[in-house]
């Protein structure tokens, strides 16, 4: 029973490379979701998807962008990576926006150098 | 801007000692509050209030909803070492486009010593 897997785990980048981080979740969610998690300041959301088909921007959104593939995947990416993008990177589903709670995956730890 | 509010951020205890745990929230468009507690990796759902003054209790963890005072606290009864853990406070919207979105608070450090 997977729930919500995201690879890779670490990943390490230079300044200006590019890159996808994937999510895919088996627990047929409706609702995706990226987070970024930094020292002291609690997980903000980047961007979302209430339902397959539509994303929308959260609170951090500049200098990502999202696909959402199908309704088990929805994936993140950094066209040009810059080191204020070091971060933990989290993924989380829910069955249907905020009437349930949302599942986590074990997050994906970036650095760019 | 909504937003959520933890304290203490950090805390320090013994086994068997009773911490309590404080979120605060500013927001609108209010729908639920929910805890999740993080250790290594991913944060893990503990509970979700929507209903104020309703407990809701889970071994030596409960939490309850002020919705007077746009707050609320979780309560940890006599303390494990595996307590110890980032705990999450997130408070999700009601409606709109921002129907489902969770505003996280800094969470609170919490490290309980043998």
């Amino acid at each position: 029973n997977a729930g919500v897997t995201q690879t890779p785990k670490f990943q390490v980048l230079k300044t200006g490379q590019s890159m996808t981080l994937q999510c895919a979740q088996d627990m047929n969610h409706n609702s995706m979701y990226w987070y970024r998690q930094d020292p002291g300041m609690g997980l903000r959301l980047i961007y979302y998807s209430a339902s397959e088909g539509t994303t929308d921007k959260g609170e951090v959104p500049n200098g990502y962008n999202v696909s959402r593939l199908n309704k088990r995947e929805f994936s993140l990416r950094l066209e040009s990576a810059a080191p204020s993008q070091t971060s933990v990177y989290f993924c989380a589903s829910s069955e249907h926006g905020g009437n349930q709670p949302q599942h986590f995956g074990d997050g994906t730890r970036l650095s760019i150098l | 801007e909504d937003k959520v509010v933890q304290s203490p951020l950090s805390l320090v205890v013994h086994e068997g000692d009773t911490v309590t745990l404080n979120c605060s929230y500013e927001v609108t468009n209010f729908r639920s509050l929910l805890w999740y507690k993080q250790e290594k990796k991913a944060p893990t759902f503990l509970f979700m209030l929507t209903s104020s003054g309703i407990e809701k209790k889970s071994g030596r963890l409960s939490s309850i909803l002020d919705k007077k005072e746009l707050s609320s606290i979780l309560n940890i009864t006599a303390t494990q070492t595996g307590d110890s853990a980032i705990y999450l406070c997130a408070q999700a919207n009601a409606g709109g486009t921002s129907y489902g979105k969770l505003t996280f608070g800094q969470g609170t450090i919490l490290t309980v010593h043998p």
